[in-house]
């Protein structure tokens, strides 16, 4: 079946310490993967798409497929950084495509 | 114009009574999606729209839940008889383009959700 696990519900960092938010997968297909966030009272929005290999607000995620990961991850954590991140799995199917979302991680950084 | 729309933004009401939540896609937008996300369940999907395909509806938790969606835009969420577990956030999101295999995969636009309480 395909899933996303995100294993921490917390991660607690200082502003300036290397970030590293934990996304796995399960898909028996070529996993296309996403990270969206949702910053305190903003609307849920996508940040990053692996096809992309882009770099957005300093945050990269790279697809390791031996590992079934897609970790996301910053060297130096900003106190804007702080927000609700959720790792997202596109499932295709017939005429639908869903994203599969993980439980989501709280990324808080302590000034 | 603006974003996606839902309506309304909070809604209490008392187990047993029914509740409708609306949604306004981003126009021109064909793709229209429900989700809910409750505190340690993430994101949860409930229904698809796609254009005039039948609406994939695989995400429903019960026939107590369903959706319509009008000339292709304009969405509504039915809980019928509400339970105090339906308690949540219940976000919309629309998106452009085509689904399927070979299809890219289009960003999805996200609502600012309809926070429902049970009592």
């Amino acid at each position: 079946a395909q899933r996303v696990t995100q294993p921490e519900k917390l991660l607690s960092v200082f502003k300036g310490a290397p970030v590293e938010l934990k996304c796995n997968y399960s898909y028996s297909g070529s996993p296309e993967l996403f990270w969206y966030v949702q910053y305190s009272r903003q609307r849920l929005q996508l940040l990053l798409r692996h096809i992309s290999r882009e770099s957005i607000k300093g945050f990269t995620a790279d697809l390791n497929k031996g590992e079934t990961s897609f970790h996301l991850k910053k060297p130096f954590a900003q106190e804007e950084d702080s927000a609700m991140y959720y790792c997202a799995l596109v499932r295709r199917g017939g005429a639908t495509n869903k994203l599969i979302f993980g439980t989501g991680t709280l990324l808080a950084v302590q000034p | 114009g603006a974003g996606v729309s839902q309506s309304p933004s909070n809604k209490v009401t008392e187990k047993g009574k029914d509740v409708e939540l609306r949604c306004d896609p981003i126009s021109g937008h064909t793709a229209l999606y429900w989700y809910r996300q409750s505190l340690g369940q993430g994101l949860e999907f409930l229904i698809y729209f796609q254009g005039n395909s039948a609406p994939d509806k695989s995400g429903l938790p019960s026939d107590r839940f369903s959706a319509e969606r009008t000339g292709g835009s304009v969405s509504t969420l039915t809980i019928q008889r509400t339970q105090q577990e339906d308690s949540a956030v219940y976000l919309c999101a629309s998106s452009t383009g085509l689904a399927g295999l070979l299809a890219p995969h289009n960003e999805q636009f996200f609502g600012p959700g309809t926070r429902l309480t049970v009592l």
